[in-house]
């Protein structure tokens, strides 16, 4: 199976700020890598797919890029609304997989 | 709007076999080129892709439960339903239904570009004797 690493696993940060969460593959995966973000006691929302492609209506302060193995999700300025967890998904093998989650958190 | 809501046991013993069912509203399970998947989070090992099974009828398994699981469509009902035998304190998760969409080309028979874009609620299932 291809390994998902996240960086970091947990994350402080305030309103305004931009912050930039890392997800790296155990192989080249090209840009199929996607981006979810959960709330406590939600489902995953899909944010990113094919590693840079907003889903619409997702806000456009979120961005995601990469490719191979080393792909980032990027929030220009945070907000209330954006503290959360953040997973990756990694599409290029049969045997899908997600990244073990980066917890975004208010300073 | 597509809505997903997974049902099933909540608790259940060791060996027994789960079986889940996800109910969609809003739109049709056989309409479109759309794929169905579960997808189970626990704490030990977060999210883990269970299955999908896809419009065409073929079914991708993740290997960890494979021998073990099985997805089915049933188009009357609009439901899809997985069932996972012989389960262990391991299998204890938030179990969630989601749509798995594609596209671009296949190669091989899988959409290398795909994504769980509508999720139910999910569903918890605790395995305990």
């Amino acid at each position: 199976d291809i390994q998902m690493t996240q960086s970091p696993s947990s994350l402080s940060a305030s309103v305004g700020d931009r912050v930039t969460i890392t997800c790296r593959t155990s192989q080249s995966i090209s840009r199929y890598l996607n981006w979810y973000q959960q709330k406590p006691g939600k489902a995953p929302k899909l944010l990113i797919y094919a590693a840079s492609s907003l889903l619409s209506g997702v806000p456009s302060r979120f961005s995601g890029s990469g490719s191979d193995t080393d792909f980032t999700l990027t929030i220009s300025s945070l907000q209330p609304e954006d503290f959360a967890t953040y997973f990756c998904q990694q599409s290029f093998s049969t045997v899908i997989t997600f990244g073990q989650g980066t917890r975004l958190e208010n300073k | 709007q597509l809505l997903l809501q997974e049902s099933g046991p909540g608790l259940m013993k060791p060996s027994e076999t789960l079986s889940l069912t996800c109910s969609v509203s809003g739109d049709s399970i056989s309409s479109g080129t759309y794929n169905w998947a579960w997808i189970r989070q626990s704490p030990g090992k977060g999210l883990e892709w269970i299955a999908t099974i896809y419009y065409s009828g073929n079914t991708y398994y993740n290997p960890s439960v494979e021998t073990r699981v099985t997805i089915s469509v049933d188009t009357s009902k609009n439901q899809f339903s997985l069932a996972l035998n012989s389960v262990t304190a391991a299998d204890t998760a938030l179990y969630y239904c989601a749509r798995h969409s594609t596209a671009g080309g296949a190669r091989n028979g899988y959409y290398h570009l795909n994504w769980f874009d509508s999720w139910g609620p999910g569903t918890l299932v605790t395995v305990s004797s």
